[in-house]
């Protein structure tokens, strides 16, 4: 069963310091890797899309990977503003639909 | 530009009551798809439309109905509503299902069934 798992559930930064959300997938073949943004009571909001293992993409404090397993989304220095849930979504080869993980919820403390 | 728009926002429905809720895109987007969103479980495929007059089940369809007799149009049908239904409910659309797949959210509505 295609499957997309992020971690972790949540997680609680200070201003400015740096770290990682993960997103492990096992499908059967992976046409694109998505990330978005979701704010409280809005739609989630378009990020990045990766493609091919090695790819990176950038937008402004953030920085998202592929490698054939899984994807990061590092956020560099983040504000307040940052928070808000990440969702993770994969692209399955031959089927013409996304599969998203659970979402992390990330909180910036000033 | 206004997107993609769900209507209505909010809505309580008794059980075994029906309604549709609406969603619009003026993007001439081919793909339109609904999610619905529960804690912990992340957005899951209701149904989908590769184009006007093609519809497909998703990941659980059950207990609602779709047609796409335009483009722009992508109406969710609730036909005999129960509480498991409630949920956040997310109307989407992009060009087509070829790269980049830039998906395009509505914002949302929040169904509660009693």
């Amino acid at each position: 069963e295609d499957q997309v798992t992020q971690s972790p559930e949540a997680l609680r930064l200070q201003e400015g310091e740096s770290s990682s959300l993960n997103c492990s997938y096992t499908v059967s073949g992976l046409r694109g890797l998505f990330w978005y943004r979701q704010d409280p009571g809005k739609g989630p909001e378009f990020l990045f899309t990766l493609y091919s293992a090695g790819e990176e993409k950038e937008k402004e404090r953030l920085k998202a990977t592929l490698t054939k397993k899984e994807s990061f989304l590092h956020i560099t220095a983040p504000k307040p503003e940052d928070s808000a849930t990440y969702l993770c979504a994969g692209l399955i080869q031959g089927a013409q639909k996304l599969v998203f993980g659970q979402g992390t919820r990330l909180t910036i403390n000033p | 530009n206004a997107g993609v728009t769900q209507t209505p926002k909010f809505q309580v429905l008794k059980t075994g009551q029906s309604m549709t809720l609406q969603c619009a895109q003026d993007m001439n987007h081919e793909y339109m798809s609904w999610y619905r969103q529960d804690p912990g479980m992340g957005l899951r495929l209701i149904h989908y439309s590769v184009g006007a007059g093609i519809t497909d089940q998703g990941e659980v369809p059950n207990g609602y109905n779709v047609s796409r007799s335009t483009t722009e149009d992508f109406p969710l049908r609730l036909l005999s509503a129960a509480p498991s239904q409630t949920s956040v409910y997310f109307c989407a659309s992009s060009y087509s299902f070829r790269a980049p797949f830039i998906t395009f959210f509505g914002q949302g509505t929040r169904l509660t069934v009693v």
